[in-house]
């Protein structure tokens, strides 16, 4: 089983629409849970970081965690066309050498 | 002030030669990671660098893989007699602290080609 689990299927939504992605993951030492983001042939830039479960805005950007069930979420509030890019999750450990586990992305397309 | 920054951001090479690739991590960061990114695979960790102690090899898929850094500052990813399957985008990454949690830098890539 790999530690985190993200359906790499792309999503095309319209300008406007809300953006919901997922993924779980396995190993509940885990504690700190990112989005990243992540342009055609660019690196990752972060996006949200959070670790702890619950909610965390950040303008358009809502990060959810349920460490309950090992599910994290990243919704997009009225997209936008720049928007578009590939949105990874990871998720990593407070001790050792702090190396992120990913997932293996989501492609989004918002469609002007 | 200065990302990551990654050289060459291309490399296409022949099986069989051997191929460095260069990260500079964001000036103070002690903490460097290499990662590869394979298409359809997602991020997969190759090894860490921490200040002068030994690095954490475990995630370096084989021998032929080895990295070293100078000084504490720069690092340099060798592939020796590269494969096809050898073949993705290399990703340096650099944090201020570990022991607590150090969010990672990424630079933008070396995207290898292994023909």
């Amino acid at each position: 089983q790999k530690e985190v689990e993200q359906d790499p299927g792309p999503l095309s939504v319209p300008e406007g629409a809300i953006v919901s992605l997922n993924c779980t993951y396995s190993n509940s030492a885990f504690q700190y849970f990112m989005w990243y983001r992540q342009y055609s042939r660019k690196g990752p830039e972060l996006l949200m970081y959070t670790y702890s479960s619950g909610n965390k805005e950040d303008g358009r950007f809502t990060a959810q965690v349920d460490k309950s069930s090992k599910y994290i979420s990243l919704f997009i509030r009225d997209s936008q066309p720049s928007d578009s890019a590939t949105y990874l999750c990871a998720t990593g450990r407070p001790y050792g050498n702090n190396r992120l586990a990913f997932g293996k992305g989501n492609q989004v397309v918002v469609i002007p | 002030g200065a990302g990551v920054s990654q050289s060459p951001s291309n490399k296409v090479t022949e099986k069989g030669k051997d191929v460095e690739l260069r990260c500079d991590p964001i000036s103070g960061h002690t903490a460097l990671y290499w990662y590869r990114q394979s298409l359809g695979q997602g991020l997969e960790f190759l090894i860490y660098f921490q200040g002068n102690s030994a690095p954490d090899k475990s995630g370096l898929p084989s021998d032929r893989f080895s990295a070293e850094r100078t000084g504490g500052s720069v690092s340099t990813l060798t592939i020796q007699r590269t494969q096809q399957e050898d073949s993705a985008v290399y990703l340096c990454a650099s944090s201020l602290a570990t022991g607590s949690f150090g969010t990672q830098y990424f630079g933008p890539g070396t995207r290898l080609l292994v023909l």
